[in-house]
C-alpha cells in the first residue's frame, strides 16, 4: 500500500515548455486534488475531481489542466509553462465525506 | 479568497508550554481538518473534526469548533521540540462539490 505517489519529485522547465504531473493512490478514493504551495500562501487549490471522469476548478485553476481517465491517477498537466508556475505542487485523496486527506510528497517545480 | 485564515502565522513557544493556533472560514463548511507539514514536506492528518461537534480530542492535541463564530482552534499540551512544524487547517465544503480549501497556515517553532 503506497498511499499517494507524485511523479516526478522535481522538474526544471523553460518557459513554454509543456509537462504532466502524475498522481496515483492505491486507496480507491474517490475525490482527488491538486495544489500548489508558495511562500506565504499557504496551498491553494487548483483543480479537483470526485469521481472517475470528473474534474472541476479550484481557486488558481488557470494555466492548468487536469484529466481523471482512471479511478486511481490524477493528472496536472501545464500546457506552456510560465515563471509563475514554480511552485511546489501537492496532490491529495481522500475517500470521501468526513474523511481524512492523505497527500503526496510534493513535486518541486521550476520553470526559468 | 482563501477559506481558513490561521492565527497567528508564526508562534514561538518554550519546550513545555501549550500552543494554541486558531482558524476562522467564511462559509458553512461540513468538517475542519488540521495537518502538520514538516520542512515543506507532504502534510500529515492530525484531527478531523465535524460541523455537529464541539470539541475533540487526540493525545496532546485538542480541537474545538465553533460554527456560529465559524471558528476553530488546535491547542497542543505540553509541546516538544518536535512538534516544530507549520499547521494547516483544512476545510471542506460539500456544496461546492467537495473543495478542500487550506487556510496559510502557522508556523510552530519550540524551543527546547
Amino acid at each position: 500500500n503506497a498511499g499517494v505517489t507524485q511523479t516526478p519529485k522535481f522538474r526544471v522547465l523553460k518557459t513554454g515548455q509543456s509537462m504532466t504531473l502524475l498522481c496515483a493512490q492505491d486507496m480507491n478514493h474517490e475525490y482527488m486534488y491538486w495544489y500548489r504551495q508558495d511562500p506565504g500562501m499557504g496551498l491553494r487549490l487548483i483543480h479537483y475531481s470526485v469521481g472517475e471522469g470528473t474534474t472541476a476548478k479550484g481557486e488558481v485553476p488557470d494555466g492548468y489542466n487536469v484529466s481523471r481517465l482512471k479511478k486511481q491517477n490524477f493528472l496536472l498537466g501545464l500546457e506552456s509553462a510560465a515563471p509563475s508556475q514554480t511552485s511546489v505542487y501537492f496532490c491529495a485523496s481522500n475517500l470521501g465525506r468526513n474523511t481524512e486527506a492523505f497527500f503526496g510528497q510534493g513535486t518541486r517545480l521550476t520553470v526559468v | 479568497s482563501q477559506q481558513g485564515e490561521e492565527d497567528p502565522q508564526a508562534l514561538s513557544i518554550q519546550e513545555g508550554e501549550n500552543a494554541t493556533m486558531n482558524c476562522s472560514y467564511k462559509t458553512s463548511i461540513n468538517n475542519l481538518q488540521w495537518y502538520r507539514q514538516n520542512s515543506g514536506r507532504g502534510l500529515v492528518h492530525l484531527i478531523l473534526i465535524r460541523s455537529n461537534e464541539r470539541e475533540k480530542h487526540s493525545g496532546r492535541l485538542r480541537v474545538t469548533l465553533d460554527t456560529s463564530k465559524k471558528s476553530s482552534s488546535l491547542l497542543i499540551t505540553a509541546s516538544r521540540a518536535a512538534d516544530t512544524a507549520s499547521y494547516f487547517c483544512f476545510c471542506m465544503i460539500y456544496n461546492q462539490g467537495g473543495k478542500l480549501i487550506f487556510g496559510q497556515g502557522t508556523e510552530l517553532s519550540v524551543k527546547p
